[in-house]
């Protein structure tokens, strides 16, 4: 399998500032990575698709100038939560996948906007 | 539209096994997942099925049903570590995760 390393596994920041969440592969080259998103009691919600060396792809409804993602190397992908309010607030998850199939997810971060 | 559905919550008796469901729909498929989610914790992989069939590891199975549009995960002999959310999620044709809510699972003692 692959081993995803999350970074911070929690953050409280006050509203109007910018957070930075990392991802690391740490024993396997990902071209690409997957940013969650998690609301309590919901289902995992695909925010976008982490492309190294190029743009990122934002699923519908996600505004990619507030969720900055950042994949300049095939092992770190970093989203950059700018310009926080509480409403940002909630549990953010990156995963890998090897080939088409099983994914493999960092521990996720836990963001509380204050 | 794509859409996963599995029941919100579950309770069983330690000891005892527990079949948590799913019905899927989706544009094309290429497999099914089940994870498991502790709370405040990122997801762990349980099983994949592809084809129509059950696959057993150790005290988890997982069945597939394509025509049907249908999986089951078995857990049997329940400990009560294993309570936590089961999450279901179907591959589509362009290889992109539908994840479903998740089934809450309560062991109780």
């Amino acid at each position: 399998g692959a081993v995803v390393s999350q970074h911070p596994s929690r953050v409280i920041c006050k509203s109007g500032t910018s957070v930075k969440i990392e991802c690391r592969s740490l024993d396997f080259q990902a071209t690409t990575m997957f940013w969650y998103r998690q609301f309590p009691k919901k289902s995992l919600m695909l925010m976008a698709t982490s492309n190294e060396g190029s743009k990122a792809t934002y699923e519908q409804g996600v505004e990619k100038d507030k969720f900055l993602i950042n994949h300049a190397s095939l092992t770190l992908s970093t989203l950059t939560v700018t310009s926080a309010h509480p409403e940002d607030s909630s549990f953010y998850i990156c995963s890998v996948r090897l080939g088409n199939t099983e994914a493999f997810f960092g521990q996720g971060t836990r963001l509380t906007v204050v | 539209g794509q859409n996963i559905d599995q029941p919100t919550e579950m309770t069983a008796t330690e000891g005892a096994i527990v079949q948590i469901n799913c019905t899927y729909q989706t544009s094309g498929f290429n497999g099914l997942f089940w994870y498991q989610q502790h709370a405040g914790e990122a997801p762990t992989f349980l099983s994949y099925n592809v084809l129509d069939g059950l696959e057993e590891k150790g005290r988890f199975s997982s069945f597939l049903s394509r025509s049907k549009g249908y999986s089951y995960l078995l857990l049997k002999e329940l400990q009560m570590k294993d309570s936590a959310s089961y999450l279901c999620a179907a591959m589509d044709s362009n290889y992109q995760l539908i994840w479903g809510a998740g089934t809450k699972l309560i062991i109780k003692p």
